[in-house]
């Protein structure tokens, strides 16, 4: 069975540039998740989807956005990057037969200049 | 300050050394998660443990949680070079069903 897969896994970007993240999550799983982990620290949740629908988000600005297809892969969207982007950003899938266990992508390191 | 917190920050010990690590948080949770993370890379799930359970073991892994204190501990026995990692906590909240807090980590390095 095939894990969470992200792309790109590297992207240098300049600051006031748009960019896009791609999530694909294991087979079966309907929720994604979305982590930011600025280096050396703990990962910040950023938004949930589940079902297509936006389920939660966590306390960052309406720049940072995203999607979840029919499929259940998910997009996230950062406008107007700002040096402060640079991070790894993770994405997570998980079922309710997992009992919510969240399995891991293993992310894209965006580096904002 | 966020929901859950792990502690030490960072740990340092000798292989077949034994290493624990500690999480506190501040709200009911549904239950508890432990994972592993190598070098900036994805996460890796290591244990769940439900909130009416007070201790879960996985190979060399040993999970407890006492809701009273709202604390949990991650225990390593037989320490290896390969566990070097960081290790965080995530809680999820009653009521926010499957929006999980991650700690910020314990920085685990095991010296061969």
């Amino acid at each position: 069975e095939a894990g969470v897969t992200q792309s790109p896994t590297h992207l240098i970007k300049t600051r006031g540039q748009q960019v896009t993240l791609r999530c694909s999550p294991i087979s079966g799983h309907t929720s994604v998740y979305w982590y930011q982990q600025a280096l050396g620290l703990g990962l910040q949740f950023l938004l949930w989807y589940d079902e297509g629908e936006e389920r939660n988000r966590g306390n960052f600005p309406p720049r940072f956005s995203g999607r979840q297809f029919p499929n259940y892969s998910s997009e996230l969207n950062v406008n107007a990057l700002e040096l402060e982007d640079s991070a790894l950003y993770l994405c997570a899938s998980s079922s309710i037969r997992s009992y919510n266990e969240q399995f891991f992508g293993p992310g894209t390191r965006l580096t904002v200049l | 300050s966020q929901q859950g917190e792990e502690d030490p920050q960072a740990l340092s010990i000798q292989e077949g050394e034994n290493a624990t690590m500690n999480c506190s948080y501040k709200t009911s949770i549904n239950n508890l998660q432990w994972y592993r993370q190598n070098s900036g890379r994805g996460l890796v799930h290591l244990i769940l443990i439900r909130s009416n359970e007070r201790e879960k073991h996985s190979g060399r892994l040993r999970v407890t949680l006492d809701t009273s204190k709202k604390s949990s501990s991650l225990l390593i026995t037989a320490s290896r070079a390969a566990d070097t990692a960081s290790y965080f906590c995530a809680t999820d909240l009653i009521n926010y069903g499957q929006n999980f807090v991650f700690g910020p980590g314990t920085r685990l390095s095991v010296l061969p």
